[in-house]
């Protein structure tokens, strides 16, 4: 159980277009969800926490109308990255979780912005 | 605010032997989680053991057990019988418990672990 999967696994987009990726508990249903960018060798940095419902809180320095969360549902958490730079390029990773419980995480999507 | 160190940045084991990774944290809480993941070379985060701060006993998953230290906010990884599959980076990572709501993670930089035949 506590199955997440995540889609795109990898995508390539030009500078200046939109690139959403999607975020889903297969098996549970997630009250909270999470997001994180990774940088190469280093750890998960937390962009954004998401509750199914609401609006997304978001981490200081994160640029919210950039990162655009919409967690419409308990199994569907989605992130939109706006008009995409090269210096957004990254390891995207969400996770998922039940009030109090155990974060489970997706396998990430790579993003390469041209 | 809570911090989360790892203060070995590598460290390498033989096959079929037994390492032990390090992490402390701080924190001024009383009611916490402590998680340690792995992420192999795929980046998939996987959940290694989970321990809840107001259990004394030692988590344990296998292979996989740990040495909580509350009092002195230390959360040791130890991994028997490596295998190769174990090669990852390990993250030790800290969640305080708000209510009824999810608290975040806060993770330590990582171990890159190296099982080697």
């Amino acid at each position: 159980g506590a199955v997440v999967s995540q889609h795109p696994s990898r995508v390539i987009c030009k500078s200046g277009t939109s690139v959403k990726i999607e975020c889903r508990s297969l098996d549970f249903q997630a009250t909270t969800m999470f997001w994180y960018r990774q940088f190469p060798k280093q750890s998960l940095m937390l962009m954004a926490t998401s509750n199914e419902g609401s609006k997304a809180t978001y981490e200081q320095g994160v640029e919210k109308d950039k990162f655009l969360i919409n967690h419409a549902s308990l199994t569907l958490s989605t992130l939109t990255v706006t008009s995409a730079h090269p210096e957004d390029s990254s390891f995207y990773i969400c996770s998922a979780s039940r009030v109090q419980d155990t974060q489970y995480f997706g396998p990430g999507t790579r993003l390469t912005v041209l | 605010a809570q911090t989360v160190t790892q203060s070995q940045p590598e460290m390498s084991v033989q096959e079929a032997e037994t390492v032990t990774l390090s992490c402390t944290y701080d924190t001024s809480e009383s009611n916490y989680y402590l998680f340690w993941y792995k992420q192999p070379p795929s980046r998939q985060m996987i959940l290694v053991i989970r321990q809840e701060a107001y259990k004394q006993q030692n988590a344990t998953e296998n292979r996989f057990s740990v040495n909580f230290q509350k009092a002195a906010k230390s959360f040791s990884l130890k991994i028997s019988d490596s295998q190769l599959g174990d090669t990852a980076m390990y993250f030790c990572a800290f969640m305080k418990r708000i209510g009824g709501s999810q608290g975040n993670l806060i993770f330590g930089k990582g171990t890159k672990l190296s099982v080697k035949p």
